[in-house]
């Protein structure tokens, strides 16, 4: 069965330094992947979209990685600040006309000030 | 940018009673807006996805008449909880792709707090 696996332990880091956040996949083609942040009692807040022929996207201080042969994505937070804490999931999509997503389970970061 | 409401925000209800929670896109139209339950530190669940003019489509285990789906219009979805039962106590959470293009990305509301008693 299709399934997305995010660690899910908390990351605890330091102010300043990059946070890396890991999603993997299986059983699973997806045509693009998407990342969200999600704050406690909130609903998710859209970051970055990353295609299954890109390797790479940028925001600001985001990066997202695809590698489709590895089925696996990294998101990354550079210079990060207290104010990055929150849960970050990882979606998938298939790319049909529906545009369902699936979500993964979620990891919660921490920047200590 | 794109804006999805949900009203209420939170809602406690004695078990049996029905409870209808609102989606509304503010600022697009969205002929597909999807339905999602999420239960504390789970992933967010897709239970239905809400078309506009025509019936929803439910996913697998998810029961279509205790889950009543109506999108009326191309602004608005309601989700309407029939017979609430404790188990039912959940975060409930929609969301919107905007029509037309680049209707990859989704932009979801804030959420529903249902708290069944």
């Amino acid at each position: 069965s299709q399934k997305i696996e995010q660690n899910s332990e908390a990351l605890n880091i330091q102010e300043g330094k990059t946070a890396t956040l890991t999603c993997n996949y299986t059983n699973y083609s997806p045509a693009y992947l998407q990342w969200y942040r999600q704050d406690p009692g909130r609903g998710p807040v859209f970051l970055l979209l990353i295609r299954e022929n890109e390797k790479e996207k940028r925001k600001e201080r985001l990066k997202v990685t695809f590698d489709t042969t590895l089925k696996q994505s990294l998101f990354h937070i550079t210079a990060s600040q207290p104010a990055d804490s929150a849960t970050y999931l990882c979606a998938l999509a298939g790319g049909d006309s529906s545009y369902k997503l699936i979500f993964g389970s979620g990891t919660r970061l921490l920047v200590r000030p | 940018g794109a804006v999805v409401s949900q009203h209420p925000s939170w809602v406690i209800c004695k078990s049996g009673t029905s409870v209808k929670i609102e989606c509304r896109s503010l600022d697009f139209q969205a002929t597909t807006m999807f339905w999602y339950r999420q239960f504390p530190k789970q992933s967010l669940m897709l239970m239905a996805t809400s078309n506009e003019g025509s019936k929803a489509t439910y996913e697998q285990g998810v029961e279509k008449d205790k889950f009543l789906i109506n999108h009326a219009s191309l602004t608005l979805s309601t989700l309407t909880v029939t017979s609430a039962h404790p188990e039912d106590s959940s975060f409930y959470i929609c969301s919107a792709p905007p029509r037309g293009s680049f209707q990859e990305t989704q932009y979801f509301g804030p959420g529903t707090r249902l708290l069944v008693l």
